[in-house]
């Protein structure tokens, strides 16, 4: 029974290139949640998705970050142009389909640097 | 001020201690109270949840949650090596969407053979 799958595990991009960050959710869940973590700081929220629908996404960036999660296949976190303020850690979290945050799972994450 | 405070240490003890682990928060709409550990490089990982004010204890674990002064803490009793770790306090409502976790900055721990 995998858990929460990400990846890739590290992304190394260059300024004003694309990154896409992929989360499979575990199996059964139908709840995804990003969050983003700075260095020495705590996670943030991003966004919360829904097969197809994106719930809440309060935390997203109003420019070059968007989030899917396609009917099939992973959930996607993309992010146009970096920055290097973009550099972090991004992890997906999943939850069954009552969407408690009891039983959030995290991911191992994505580790960005933006050069 | 952020909505949660919590000191990032370092926080460094003899094995077999007990360890405090505390947060603070501003948001009395707060209802949900949790732990979670995430070691060097790996994702958090649920150690305790507790819901509304009160204790709950798990093993070595006990999780209090004061709401009148808006304080919750972690208790690890007979600390191991192996509990070296990052603790992260979060917490959430249903007024802001109980799926949306609000975290502390994490406190890092190291317990000293």
């Amino acid at each position: 029974n995998a858990g929460v799958m990400q990846n890739p595990r590290h992304l190394v991009r260059r300024r004003g290139q694309e990154a896409r960050l992929r989360c499979s959710p575990m199996k059964g869940h139908s709840h995804v949640y990003w969050y983003r973590q700075l260095p020495e700081e705590g996670l943030k929220f991003m966004v919360y998705l829904q097969k197809e629908n994106i719930i809440d996404e309060s935390g997203m960036p109003k420019e070059r970050f968007s989030a899917e999660f396609p009917k099939e296949g992973p959930s996607i976190l993309r992010i146009q142009q970096v920055v290097r303020g973009d550099s972090a850690a991004y992890f997906c979290a999943s939850s069954p389909p009552t969407g408690s945050n009891y039983g959030y799972t995290f991911g191992s994450g994505t580790r960005l640097t933006v050069v | 001020q952020k909505e949660v405070e919590q000191d990032p240490g370092p926080l460094s003890v003899p094995e077999g201690a007990i360890v405090s682990l505390n947060c603070t928060y501003s948001n009395s709409a707060f209802q949900y109270f949790m732990w979670y550990r995430q070691y060097s490089r790996k994702g958090p990982e649920l150690l305790m949840y507790t819901y509304s004010s009160g204790n709950k204890e798990d093993g070595r674990f006990t999780a209090q949650v004061d709401k009148s002064s808006k304080y919750i803490s972690l208790f690890i009793r007979d600390s191991q090596p192996s509990d070296s770790a990052t603790y992260l306090c979060a917490m959430s409502s249903l007024i802001q969407g109980a799926q949306k976790l609000v975290f502390g900055q994490g406190t890092r721990l190291t317990i000293n053979p």
